[in-house]
C-alpha cells in the first residue's frame, strides 16, 4: 500500500460547482498534513494546512479524519483559475527534518 | 515566508554531457534538502535527500553515481546529472522544510538532445 494515495482524476466540473477529493495515508502516527497546488510546469505551492479541527479559507475547506486516515479538500463555487493539480502531503513522524510524502496528485479541470 | 531559489530554470544539453542544478535557501538555513523529479502528467518522485556535510541518501532505483549531490553549506545543495541521456529529460525540483511547511525551488526543466 502506498504511503499516501489520491484519486488521480481528472475531475472535470463546470464553473460554480462544488468539488471534493480525498487522500488516504497509511502511517497512523502522521502529524502534519497539507494540500499543495501545482500548476502546469510550475513548482507546488502550499494551498492550506490541515488541522485536526478542520480549517476553512474562503472557498476551500480541508478536513482530517484520523479514524479513517484520510484528509479531504472541498472547493465551493469553483472558478476557472482553480484548474490545477492538487497534491496531498503528509509529514510522517520522526526527526524535525523528516521527508514529506506526496500523493500522486488529483487533476482538476474547471470548464466554463 | 521562506524562499528557495533554484537555478537554472531551463536547460538544454547534449547527450553525454553533465548538467549542474543549484538549490539555495535564501533566508533560512537548511541542513536537509530534497530533490524530486517529475515526468509529464506524473507526480513528484523523491530522488534523494541531501544532507549538509554528509552523504546524500538516495531512494531506491536512483543511481547515486549518475545523480551527484553536494550539500556543501547550510544554504546550498547541488544536483549534477552526469552523462545525461534523453531519458533523463524531466522537471527537477528541490525542496527544503522551514517547519512545518515545505518550500520549493522554481524547478529546472532539463531537456537532453
Amino acid at each position: 500500500r502506498k504511503e499516501v494515495e489520491q484519486d488521480p482524476g481528472p475531475f472535470n466540473v463546470p464553473e460554480g460547482a462544488t468539488v471534493a477529493f480525498n487522500c488516504t495515508y497509511s502511517n497512523s502516527a502522521s502529524q502534519s498534513f497539507f494540500w499543495y497546488r501545482q500548476d502546469c510546469r510550475k513548482e507546488p505551492k502550499l494551498l492550506m494546512s490541515v488541522y485536526s479541527s478542520g480549517n476553512e479559507d474562503g472557498r476551500f475547506t480541508a478536513q482530517l479524519n484520523r479514524a479513517s486516515q484520510y484528509i479531504s479538500l472541498l472547493i465551493r463555487d469553483s472558478k476557472l483559475s482553480d484548474s490545477a493539480t492538487y497534491l496531498c502531503v503528509v509529514n510522517p513522524p520522526g526527526s524535525s527534518a523528516s521527508k514529506i510524502i506526496f500523493g500522486s496528485g488529483t487533476r482538476l479541470s474547471i470548464r466554463p | 515566508g521562506a524562499v528557495v531559489s533554484q537555478h537554472p530554470s531551463r536547460v538544454i544539453c547534449k547527450s553525454g554531457t553533465s548538467v549542474k542544478i543549484e538549490c539555495r535557501s535564501l533566508d533560512f538555513q537548511a541542513t536537509t534538502m530534497f530533490w524530486y523529479r517529475q515526468f509529464p502528467k506524473q507526480s513528484l518522485m523523491l530522488m534523494a535527500t541531501s544532507n549538509e556535510g554528509s552523504k546524500a541518501t538516495y531512494e531506491q532505483g536512483v543511481e547515486k553515481d549518475k545523480f551527484l549531490i553536494n550539500h556543501a553549506s547550510l544554504t546550498l545543495s547541488t544536483l549534477t546529472v552526469t552523462s545525461a541521456h534523453p531519458e533523463d529529460s524531466s522537471f527537477y525540483i528541490c525542496s527544503a522544510i522551514f517547519s512545518p511547511e515545505a518550500f520549493f525551488g522554481q524547478g529546472t526543466r532539463l531537456t537532453v538532445v
